[in-house]
């Protein structure tokens, strides 16, 4: 089965950039999409396609996809953006199957 | 308002049943595949199954395969996941998440772009 690797964290100064990634072999060739989850919510969509953000969702906000890595940046860092994030996928070497990488907690200090 | 509200959550002994469900409202729910996604305690999100918007097409996890079915009842705007066979790390929050797109899996789905507040399943003797 697909696997999606993020790192556990990822800590950023406000004002600052955070780039989070989410690795997976050949990643580059599928569509990735991302969440936001604060704690003791349910999870919010903050990017798909690879690179589109939903309305509603900042400019800060954004995203690529190549070889075997996506990448989610948040620029201007804000205490807001303080969450967990992951990235999904579809698995395309199995029968309509769903994959999540693990999560990666961004903190801002 | 566009909304997925979750129930059927509760304590239940390893081994028994439980049906979840989940009412959809201010969309049109016959055009959007749906999902089912978990969060263990502490844990990381893992999607669960998905179904198309017309009961076409249907995907499950590995480790739910078998045990768990998904289904929809386009005219009552619900859908369902029946449990059954229930382990202790089957204990998790269920979410119901809406699809971007009609389909499921690689070919034909998209996004979760709405989700439920989640309802907890708890499996335990």
């Amino acid at each position: 089965s697909y696997v999606l690797t993020q790192p556990p964290s990822v800590s950023v100064a406000p004002g600052k950039t955070a780039r989070i990634t989410c690795g997976g072999n050949n990643i580059g060739s599928k569509s990735v999409h991302w969440y936001q989850q604060k704690p003791g919510q349910a999870p919010v969509l903050v990017i798909y396609y690879d690179s589109d953000r939903p309305s509603g969702i900042p400019e800060r906000f954004s995203g690529s996809n190549s070889g075997n890595t996506a990448t989610l940046t948040i620029s201007r860092v804000e205490a807001g953006d303080e969450a967990d994030y992951y990235c999904q996928v579809w698995d395309s070497s199995s029968d309509h199957r769903g994959v999540f990488g693990g999560g990666t907690k961004l903190t801002v200090l | 308002e566009v909304q997925l509200v979750e129930s059927g959550g509760g304590l239940v002994q390893p081994g028994r049943s439980l049906r979840l469900s989940c009412a959809a409202s201010g969309f049109t729910f016959d055009d959007y595949a749906m999902h089912w996604v978990r969060q263990a305690p502490g844990k990381g999100l893992e999607w669960v199954s998905g179904i198309s918007w017309n009961s076409g097409s249907i995907g499950y996890a590995d480790s739910v395969k078998g045990r768990f079915t998904i289904s929809r009842d386009n005219a009552k705007n619900s859908l369902y996941l029946q449990m059954n066979s229930l382990r202790a790390e089957d204990t998790a929050l269920y979410y119901c998440a809406k699809d971007i797109l009609g389909g499921v899996g690689a070919t034909g789905g998209g996004a979760f772009d709405i989700w439920g507040q989640g309802t907890m399943v708890t499996v335990s003797s």
